[in-house]
């Protein structure tokens, strides 16, 4: 069965303090990976896709990089307005999408 | 540009009641799809559409209907409201398939 698990749950950090997220999927045939940052109230706004095992993208204090089963999400002296749960999305064949949990980030002043 | 606009924001039914949620997109993609959202469940793909007169089952298809008569506009039926079918909608829309998605703000949907 296709499934999608992030790790942690819920992470709190202090402001600066880095750290990773992880995202590890099951399916066959990936067609692509995707991040997303949800604010409370709000739809998921996306961050990156990776494609292919080794990719790597990088946005501001952000960085994903793909394996062929898991993906991370880095990210470098957090800021108080990271804070959100970041969603991890995979598409598998047939058109279908599959979202994690998620993780939920707190970072602290 | 409006994006993806999703009508209502909120919406509480009775058991039985039928009703459509509304969604619109004004950036000409092709790919659009609904998807519910529950505590502890991750987002769930109820229904997608690759462009108009063409839609397809997602995940979780039971109990709601689309259908995508332009590109534009991809509404989501409730047939027959349940208990369970109470949580947070979203719509959301991407050039093609493979591409980003970009999502609506919800519809929050009590139903009792």
């Amino acid at each position: 069965e296709d499934q999608v698990t992030q790790s942690p749950e819920a992470l709190r950090l202090q402001e600066g303090e880095s750290s990773s997220l992880n995202c590890s999927y099951t399916v066959s045939g990936l067609r692509g990976l995707f991040w997303y940052r949800q604010d409370p109230g709000k739809g998921p706004e996306f961050l990156f896709t990776l494609y292919s095992a080794g990719e790597e993208k990088e946005k501001e204090r952000l960085k994903a990089t793909l394996t062929k089963k898991e993906s991370f999400l880095h990210i470098t002296a957090p800021k108080p307005e990271d804070s959100a749960t970041y969603l991890c999305a995979v598409q598998a064949p047939g058109n279908q999408f599959y979202f994690g949990t998620g993780t939920s980030l707190t970072v602290i002043p | 540009n409006a994006g993806v606009t999703q009508t209502p924001k909120f919406q509480v039914l009775k058991t039985g009641q039928s009703m459509t949620l509304q969604c619109a997109q004004d950036m000409n993609h092709e790919y659009m799809s609904w998807y519910r959202q529950d505590p502890g469940m991750g987002l769930r793909l109820i229904h997608y559409s690759v462009g108009a007169g063409i839609t397809d089952q997602g995940e979780v298809p039971n109990g709601y209907n689309v259908s995508r008569s332009t590109t534009e506009d991809f509404p989501l039926r409730l047939l027959s409201a349940a208990p369970s079918q109470t949580s947070v909608y979203f719509c959301a829309s991407s050039l093609q398939v493979n591409q980003p998605q970009h999502f609506g703000d919800g519809t929050r949907l009590s139903i009792l």
